[in-house]
């Protein structure tokens, strides 16, 4: 079964940092070009970034609200996605959803984790 | 970025009645090396995680019941849940895969 599970979210002040990560299953990740997406009260359903396969040249790319900011990683030998998250601000509040497109099944999401930015 | 645009932003419609929910792309989600368009509905109810229903704009995911169904192609898309049911209340979204970033539809609030 192909599987994504996130963790790491919690409670976290502004300015602050985070972690998160993903641990996927049920699929070759090593192939995968895996996304993290984020569903945010003030803005709703947001893409926050995406890496490619260390094959296609590992690089990634983010949307602007967060480059420079946040910082997404894989380890391949451990089928893990991360998700660095550098001076963070309220606005960052929310679930994140870590996602990829499985070449059968389409898109698949993890459950989420949620962070909550507050002083 | 590819523009998802989502129609109605709600709908109250009577159980046992079709409910129709249309998205348009701003540009197409067919990929012609494999037939296929790019494109996801799901579900989400209040405090649950988002559920994948369609994938591929037509192909129905495990253990969605067949009421639901999506159809188009290319830029404009359906989903159809044939005969409302109290459990289907929810707010459905559009998403494009075809390349990133990955960009949903404003979600369509189903109501009994």
């Amino acid at each position: 079964e192909v599987q994504l599970v996130e963790s790491g979210g919690g409670l976290v002040k502004p300015g602050g940092s985070l972690t998160l990560s993903c641990a996927a299953s049920g699929f070759p990740f090593t192939n995968a070009w895996m996304n993290w997406v984020r569903q945010t009260p003030g803005k709703g359903l947001e893409w926050v970034g995406r890496i490619k396969t260390n094959a296609d040249g590992g690089t990634s790319d983010y949307a602007a609200p967060v480059r420079g900011r946040f910082a997404i990683s894989r380890d391949d030998s451990k089928n893990t996605l991360y998700l660095q998250m550098n001076s963070l601000k309220t606005e960052d509040t929310g679930v994140y959803h870590c996602t990829t497109v499985h070449l059968i099944r389409g898109v698949v999401w993890g459950r989420g984790t949620l962070i909550t930015v507050s002083s | 970025d590819i523009v998802m645009t989502q129609s109605p932003d709600s709908l109250a419609v009577s159980l046992g009645e079709r409910a129709t929910i249309n998205c348009k792309s701003s540009l197409t989600l067919f990929y012609s090396s494999n037939n296929k368009n790019y494109l996801a509905w799901f579900q989400q109810k209040p405090g649950q995680p988002p559920k994948v229903l369609i994938n591929w704009a037509s192909m129905r995911e495990s253990g969605v019941p067949d009421r639901f169904s999506g159809s188009g192609s290319g830029t404009d898309f359906t989903l159809t849940i044939s005969s409302l049911q109290a459990e289907d209340v929810a707010v459905y979204y559009c998403q494009q895969y075809y390349n990133a970033p990955l960009t949903f539809g404003g979600g369509t609030k189903v109501e009994i």
